[in-house]
Order: structure tokens, then C-alpha cells, then sequence
């Protein structure tokens, strides 16, 4: 089975700041998918930003970047100009290319210093 | 409004007394599937269902059933809960044809609260 890696369990980013969370994973798959989630106190699991394992180009929206290193198994999230809204648990998550089967990271809680 | 609902979100149980935990999308999705978060091991995949009458194990099945006998609903059945059970569990659903691009989104539930004493 594939896994997925966050090694870092709690983070702290002061506003307006930029922070990086990280996650790498293990597979043997070409194609696959790859999620960052982001949960806050309602427990709601939001998505965050997807790649395309077959797209070399890094996904961007607003705020929030990844850095995929397809050969590193690595699937950074930046999140810049850091808000006080994005204090939550994130997630890092693989998809296999079928669909069938989803694998989450153990997470990573980020909180915002005002 | 799209959502996938869960019911109930808070449940106390005692063990060995079945329950079920009922969830329902309203977008038509094909494919449902159901989760379990625990502290320090993220969310693991319990059950998957890829269309009506067909299901199949995640990565944690033991002493979980579920059914797709409606395409709309994917109920999660604990015949025998234990305390090892106690958890938060969020159902999820996703479009999922060969017509549809494989990037679809999954939307998830507002999670169900388990504690089984």
C-alpha cells in the first residue's frame, strides 16, 4: 500500500508570513494524484489544492503553492501571506489513479500567531 | 446545495450494541466511501463503494460492514462495536465515470463523533 509522510505535527507561522508545510510519499505508481486538506475546528475537510501527477507544472491557487518533486515523492504546500483563517489541521493525501483507494497523511496542525 | 450528510455526528454507545451510521449525498456520485481519523494516524480508509451493489475493503475493514443499495446512501454498520471503534469517521463521495476526468473532487461529510464505553 502506498503511504504518505507529514513529518512535521504541529507548525506555527506568524500573520502575513509565509510557511511550508511538507509531506512526501511512497508509491511505484507513474500516475497518481495528490491533495492537501485542510480541516479546521468544524472538523469539515476542505480541499485545499490537487496536482496531476502527469503535470510537471506546480498548482497554484490564491495563496496556496505546491513543489512537486515527482522523482523526490515530495508534495510541499506554501502557503503564503499567512490569516488567522488558516489555523487548521492539513492533510496530505495520495489518490491512486483509478480512483479507487485514498491515502492520507497524519497531518499536520498549523496555527496563526497574530 | 451539494453535501454529503451524516447522521448522527455525536453518538455514545456501549459495546457489543449495533448502530449504524447513516450517509447520504444528493450530486449523483458514483463512487462513496468511508473514512476513520484517529490522533497520529490521519484518515484511514475503511470501506469503498464504486457503484450500487458494489463495495470493497479499505486499508481497516475488520468489524465494519457497509451496503450500496441505493446509489445515494452508503450506510456504515458496527454489528459489534468495541472501544477500539471509538473514533471520527467522515463518509466522502466523488463523481467517478469514464467520461469524467479522474481529478474529480471528493466532498466529504461533517464527520461523525463514535464512543463506544
Amino acid at each position: 500500500a502506498q503511504t504518505v509522510t507529514q513529518s512535521q505535527p504541529e507548525m506555527s507561522v506568524q500573520e502575513a508570513e509565509t510557511v511550508t508545510l511538507s509531506c512526501t510519499y511512497d508509491t511505484s505508481e507513474s500516475d497518481y494524484y495528490l491533495f492537501w486538506y485542510k480541516q479546521p475546528p468544524s472538523r469539515q475537510m476542505i480541499l485545499v489544492i490537487r496536482q496531476e501527477a502527469y503535470k510537471q507544472q506546480n498548482a497554484t491557487e490564491n495563496r496556496f503553492s505546491v513543489n512537486f518533486q515527482k522523482a523526490a515523492k515530495s508534495f510541499s504546500l506554501k502557503i503564503s501571506d499567512s490569516q488567522l483563517g488558516d489555523a487548521a489541521m492539513y492533510f496530505c493525501a495520495y489518490r491512486t489513479y483509478t480512483g479507487n483507494q485514498f491515502y492520507f497523511g497524519t497531518g499536520t496542525s498549523l496555527t496563526v500567531i497574530p | 446545495e451539494a453535501q454529503v450528510t451524516q447522521n448522527p455526528r455525536y453518538l455514545i454507545t456501549v459495546t457489543g450494541k449495533k448502530l449504524t451510521v447513516t450517509c447520504s449525498q444528493n450530486m449523483n456520485h458514483e463512487y462513496m466511501s468511508w473514512y476513520r481519523q484517529d490522533p497520529g494516524l490521519g484518515l484511514r480508509q475503511i470501506y469503498y463503494s464504486m457503484n450500487v451493489e458494489v463495495t470493497d475493503k479499505g486499508d481497516v475493514p475488520e468489524g465494519y460492514k457497509v451496503s450500496r443499495k441505493e446509489k445515494r446512501n452508503f450506510p456504515l454498520i458496527l454489528e459489534s462495536p468495541s472501544p477500539n471503534q471509538t473514533s471520527l469517521y467522515f463518509c466522502a463521495s466523488r463523481r467517478f465515470t469514464d467520461s469524467v476526468p479522474m481529478n474529480t473532487e471528493a466532498f466529504f461529510g461533517q464527520g461523525t463523533r463514535l464512543t463506544v464505553v
